[in-house]
């Protein structure tokens, strides 16, 4: 297994500002997504961060309001940037060990953002 | 492109009785399908995955679920619900881990 810790666990900021989420795993680690989940509903795919190279993004999200850094195969940020309240929502890190789509997902205990 | 859609947003079953929570899947591909738990204030566990051979899979707290591909469905069961059941669980199909909107299950004493 992988154990994935996230800082911060939550956080309560203003509108306008940028907030950066990290994402740090306990070993190396082919795959890493960023999730959001909005309060009560599924799980929405951000973008998948790429080693080494620009995250790739899911349709709605775009790279200047959420930035995202992979230095190395342990480590990812997500910076939510200019942040308004609809923002609000639970931040998830994502990793899987092998590429292919077949291997378990593990997950972060996310990161709980309120925008005021 | 794939999808994932979840039938029921809420079920409610009492202690013993059988969990039964659908997914039906879209995929161009044949599909890699996943069932994963959320615990309140947690994060997600996997239960069961599905990539290929056997169709029938069973995963951890007694749950299981079967591929059908004739069906484009993917149901998870568990024979006799228990109280510490009571969670969100999602379906979600392929690599990038597209999800369904979730199923609440409620157990009743």
């Amino acid at each position: 297994s992988a154990v994935i810790s996230q800082k911060p666990s939550r956080d309560i900021c203003q509108r306008g500002t940028s907030l950066t989420i990290q994402c740090q795993v306990d070993s190396q680690v082919t795959m890493m997504f960023w999730y959001r989940q909005q309060p009560g509903q599924s799980l929405t795919l951000i973008a998948t961060a790429n080693q080494g190279s620009e995250a790739t993004y899911e349709s709605g999200f775009v790279i200047d309001k959420f930035p995202i850094s992979r230095p190395n195969l342990t480590f990812s940020t997500l910076t939510v940037s200019n942040m308004s309240p609809e923002d609000s929502s639970i931040y998830l890190c994502s990793a899987r060990r092998q590429g292919g789509g077949q291997g378990e997902a593990f997950f972060g205990q996310g990161t709980r953002l309120t925008v005021v | 492109a794939q999808s994932v859609t979840q039938l029921g947003s809420h079920v409610s079953v009492s202690e013993g009785a059988l969990v039964l929570l659908r997914c039906n899947y879209s995929s161009s591909v044949p599909p890699y399908l996943f069932w994963y738990v959320q615990y309140p204030n947690q994060g997600l566990q996997l239960l069961l995955k599905y990539t290929t051979g056997a169709t029938l899979v069973k995963g951890i707290n007694g749950f299981e679920a079967e591929f059908k591909k004739s069906e484009t469905s993917f149901h998870l069961t568990k024979p006799s619900a228990h109280m510490s059941d009571a969670a969100e669980y999602f379906c979600a199909v392929t690599g990038k881990l597209i999800f369904g909107q979730g199923t609440t299950l409620q157990v009743k004493p």
